[in-house]
């Protein structure tokens, strides 16, 4: 079974610093799906970025990109030149895999606080 | 505003009673999710559907039960509540339901059992 583990419960940064929120994951798999998902103070859920196993190319996404190691199963999200907006409860979490359906599978999540 | 509608917003009940949560996914979606989200189990995904037929399933105890409707609709329904079902339920839904696919999350329906 996968997992996803998520190992820093809260992170902060100082607002215009960069952040690195931290993920790994276990799979037997070669092809899946990571994502990262924003939980804002509103509890909707967003999505930030997302990366396929295939592209060795991190994906970007304006301030946010991510470092994807997939020998290491390790799967972490930068995000650049923070804001207050920022502030939010984020997720890893991984899809796919063989059966291919869309069923994701979270980490517990990091909150991260954005200091003016 | 994701597209995807779930009512009721909050809903508060009393142990042993039955509930019905209902999604509407965004138009054009043939998939929907249902995720549960409590501070003791973290996001866990429960059910997928697709065009009306079951597709994956995950965590969803017997007590719950859902189902997607010919115009796609879901409602997950919860009966014999215990303390432990208090959570935020959210709906997700998506086009194909595939693992590429991208998934748009409801607002939830926050379930409060007494």
């Amino acid at each position: 079974a996968q997992t996803v583990t998520q190992s820093q419960p809260e992170m902060s940064v100082q607002e215009a610093e960069t952040v690195t929120l931290s993920c790994t994951y276990d799979t037997s798999e070669s092809d899946y799906y990571l994502f990262w998902y924003k939980q804002p103070p509103s509890r909707q859920m967003i999505l930030v970025i997302r990366q396929e196993a295939y592209k060795q190319q991190n994906a970007t996404e304006n301030r946010f990109s991510v470092n994807f190691q997939k020998a290491a199963k390790s799967f972490s999200l930068k995000i650049s030149d923070s804001q207050l907006g920022d502030a939010a409860m984020y997720f890893c979490a991984y899809g796919g895999g063989s059966s291919n359906t869309g069923k994701l599978i979270f980490g517990q999540g990091t909150t991260l606080q954005v200091k003016p | 505003d994701s597209g995807v509608t779930q009512t009721p917003k909050h809903l508060i009940t009393a142990t042993g009673q039955r509930v019905t949560l209902r999604c509407s996914p965004r138009s054009g979606d043939l998939s929907v999710y249902w995720y549960q989200q409590s501070l003791d189990q973290g996001l866990q995904f429960l059910i997928q559907y697709y065009n009306g037929e079951e597709r994956a399933k995950g965590n969803i105890l017997e007590r719950f039960s859902a189902q997607q409707f010919p115009d796609l609709h879901s409602e997950l329904n919860l009966s014999s509540l215990e303390l432990g079902d208090s959570a935020l339920y959210f709906c997700a839904s998506s086009v194909v339901g595939t693992g590429d696919d991208e998934q748009f999350f409801g607002p939830g329906t926050r379930l409060t059992v007494l």
